[in-house]
């Protein structure tokens, strides 16, 4: 079974729709959630972390953490074509450990 | 955000010859460096941990006398690829730490061995 697990999609959403991208993790022990954001050809920027039950939210972004699920989440509200990319989730298990990333298709 | 700038961005060279990819935190002192490789269409792949003023930890499969990592001062490692073959051939990314578990990317180097 994979560390972190996520769907490579392609999730493909209308421009305006929320994109709702999930990442499942294994290691009950991770404190640490983080999501980044790769354009094609580019290295990884981080968008968001989570440390707490709940969710946290950054403009048009919101991470939502589930520990007892094993579960983290990113909602992308008023997706625009320029959110087209790929999320990676991470988490940190004494050093980053990421998922495989899903792609994100926003169509005008 | 914190600033990570790696260089060169693009190297090309040929078969046996060493390349050297130096990242640097720009406005914050990283005492851990991580080195990934990212293939296409494929997530990173974590090569090595490097910590300042010690020896690097490297993932298993990864050869330490082929890819060299220095880490001489809190901003700057470098990775060097030594005798590059085309099978090298990638996209290494690197990646500063500054606070306990926050990781900061740099822009990447992309490596094409002839």
């Amino acid at each position: 079974q994979k560390e972190v697990e996520q769907n490579s999609g392609p999730l493909s959403v209308p421009e305006g729709a929320i994109a709702s991208l999930n990442c499942t993790y294994s290691d009950r022990g991770s404190q640490s959630f983080f999501w980044y954001r790769q354009y094609s050809g580019k290295s990884p920027e981080l968008i968001m972390f989570i440390y707490s039950n709940g969710d946290k939210e950054d403009g048009r972004f919101t991470a939502q953490l589930n520990k007892a699920s094993q579960y983290v989440s990113l909602l992308i509200r008023d997706s625009q074509p320029s959110d087209s990319a790929t999320y990676l989730c991470a988490v940190n298990g004494g050093k980053l450990i990421f998922g495989q990333g899903t792609e994100l298709s926003v169509k005008p | 955000g914190a600033v990570v700038s790696q260089h060169p961005s693009r190297v090309i060279c040929k078969s046996g010859t060493s390349v050297k990819i130096e990242c640097r935190s720009l406005d914050f002192q990283a005492t851990t460096m991580f080195w990934y490789r990212q293939f296409p269409k494929q997530s990173l792949m974590l090569m090595a941990t490097s910590n300042e003023g010690s020896k690097a930890t490297y993932e298993q499969g990864v050869e330490k006398d082929k890819f060299l990592i220095n880490h001489a001062s809190l901003t700057l490692s470098t990775l060097t690829v030594t005798s590059a073959h085309p099978e090298d051939s990638s996209f290494y990314i690197c990646s500063a730490r500054d606070r306990p578990d926050t990781q900061y990317f740099g822009p990447g180097t992309r490596l094409t061995v002839l």
